[in-house]
């Protein structure tokens, strides 16, 4: 069974430009959550998907947002990116909201 | 806010010592979850725990679940340099916080051999 997969491993963006991460969940799992895990720091909830809603959002600026696709699939979008905005983007599926996570490897975006 | 805190932050230990992570929650919780990070690695989930008062063991890995469950531990004996990593508990929210895990913050541990 596919695990959780990320794309792209890396990305490099300029200040000011938008970035686009891309997430698709297990198989089965239709909750897709993105975190993002700055150096040093510890994982910081961005977004929820459930069946192509969004259920709940962290305390992040307005340009960072998302979607979820009808096969459950996810895109984090990142406006006005900010040197600040460098850092790990990871994605996580599951089966239920109180359920373990299984996590993707990561998008590691740096702000240059 | 649902805070969730964990000491300590960082442990240094002896291959063969023994190691143990501690969990808080501002709220009570439904369940807690323990996942570890390898170094330049992504989280992986270890276990749930679901009742007050739980213990549940994975060959050296011990973890436990507060009666009044809003703390948590995780103990590891005789550690291993396979054990290097940040532990991380995390504990649902409720409320506006609803759906979401909140991480603590994470105890970096290193194994000396």
């Amino acid at each position: 069974e596919a695990g959780v997969t990320q794309s792209p491993t890396h990305l490099i963006k300029t200040r000011g430009q938008q970035a686009t991460l891309r997430c698709s969940p297990i198989s089965g799992h239709t909750s897709v959550y993105w975190y993002q895990q700055a150096l040093g720091l510890g994982l910081q909830f961005l977004l929820w998907y459930d069946e192509g809603e969004e259920r709940n959002r962290g305390n992040f600026p307005p340009r960072f947002s998302g979607r979820q696709f009808p096969n459950y699939s996810s895109e984090l979008n990142v406006n006005a990116l900010e040197l600040e905005d460098s850092a790990l983007y990871l994605c996580a599926s599951s089966l239920a909201s109180w359920s373990g996570y299984t996590f993707g490897s990561g998008t590691r975006l740096t702000v240059v | 806010g649902q805070q969730v805190m964990q000491i300590p932050q960082y442990q240094h230990v002896q291959e063969g010592e023994d190691f143990t992570t501690y969990c808080n929650s501002s709220t009570t919780l439904s369940n807690i979850q323990w996942y570890k990070q390898r170094p330049g690695g992504h989280p992986v989930f270890l276990i749930q725990l679901v009742k007050s008062g739980e213990v549940k063991k994975q060959k050296r890995l011990t973890f436990q679940f507060g009666e009044a469950k809003k703390n948590s531990s995780l103990h590891i004996t005789a550690t291993q340099t396979t054990d290097v990593g940040t532990y991380f508990c995390a504990g649902p929210g409720g409320g506006t916080s609803y759906g979401k895990l909140t991480f603590g913050q994470g105890t970096i541990l290193t194994v000396h051999p």
